[in-house]
């Protein structure tokens, strides 16, 4: 079945630095969404992807699309203690509206 | 717009004994709502799909009667985990879709089984 992946598992960086997380898809994605779980929370939405090669910018936040629409990366700027938490990847998969989640890359800033 | 409650937020019971989780779109029709458990420091795991008015799709592995889903209205929906054993403790969190790709999740109910 479909699996998506994300590198790194845990990134732990002082406040200021940046961070990146990637994501891979075994299958070929016609968008890809990425979310924010802080700790105790639940997923929230942050954005869609749909072009190849797209990039989106949220704040210090970019996101990115591969051309070859199986990998897509989140990078923050200068993070902030704020940004704290777990991010996935999530692509359609096995019809019906259905979500594939990454493994997630957890995040932890310090002062 | 697009909020999605959950209730209750956390849950301890007895092994043994049945337990349900309540899932509601608020200001929304939800065509789907999906339910999936995460356990600690993992991913979530899609359990199942559920379309209003039909039965639950349930993902490979996931036990039908054991995890009885209903979908009585499209802003309602219901996971009761019947004969709950330790092993079961988990955060399961519902979401809503609207026919469009993007879902809006719950906050979770927290289930711990003594």
């Amino acid at each position: 079945g479909q699996q998506v992946m994300q590198i790194p598992q845990y990134q732990h960086v002082q406040e200021g630095e940046d961070f990146t997380t990637y994501c891979n898809s075994s299958t070929t994605l016609s968008n890809i969404q990425w979310y924010k779980q802080r700790p105790g929370g639940h997923p929230v939405f942050l954005i869609q992807l749909v072009k190849s090669g797209e990039v989106k910018k949220q704040k210090r936040l970019t996101f990115q699309f591969g051309e070859a629409k199986k990998n897509s990366s989140l990078h923050i700027t200068a993070t902030q203690t704020t940004d704290v938490g777990t991010y996935f990847c999530a692509g359609p998969g096995g019809g019906g509206n259905k979500l594939t989640f990454g493994t997630g890359t957890q995040l932890k800033v310090e002062l | 717009g697009a909020v999605v409650s959950q209730h209750p937020s956390w849950v301890i019971c007895k092994s043994g004994t049945s337990v349900k989780i309540e899932c509601r779109s608020l200001d929304f029709q939800a065509t789907t709502m999906f339910w999936y458990r995460q356990f600690p420091k993992q991913s979530l795991m899609l359990m199942a799909t559920s379309n209003e008015g039909s039965k639950a799709t349930y993902e490979q592995g996931v036990e039908k009667d054991k995890f009885l889903i209903n979908h009585a209205s499209l802003t309602l929906s219901t996971l009761t985990v019947t004969s709950a054993h330790p092993e079961d403790s988990s955060f399961y969190i519902c979401s809503a879709g609207t026919g469009k790709e993007t879902q809006y999740f719950g906050p979770g109910t927290r289930l711990l089984v003594l």
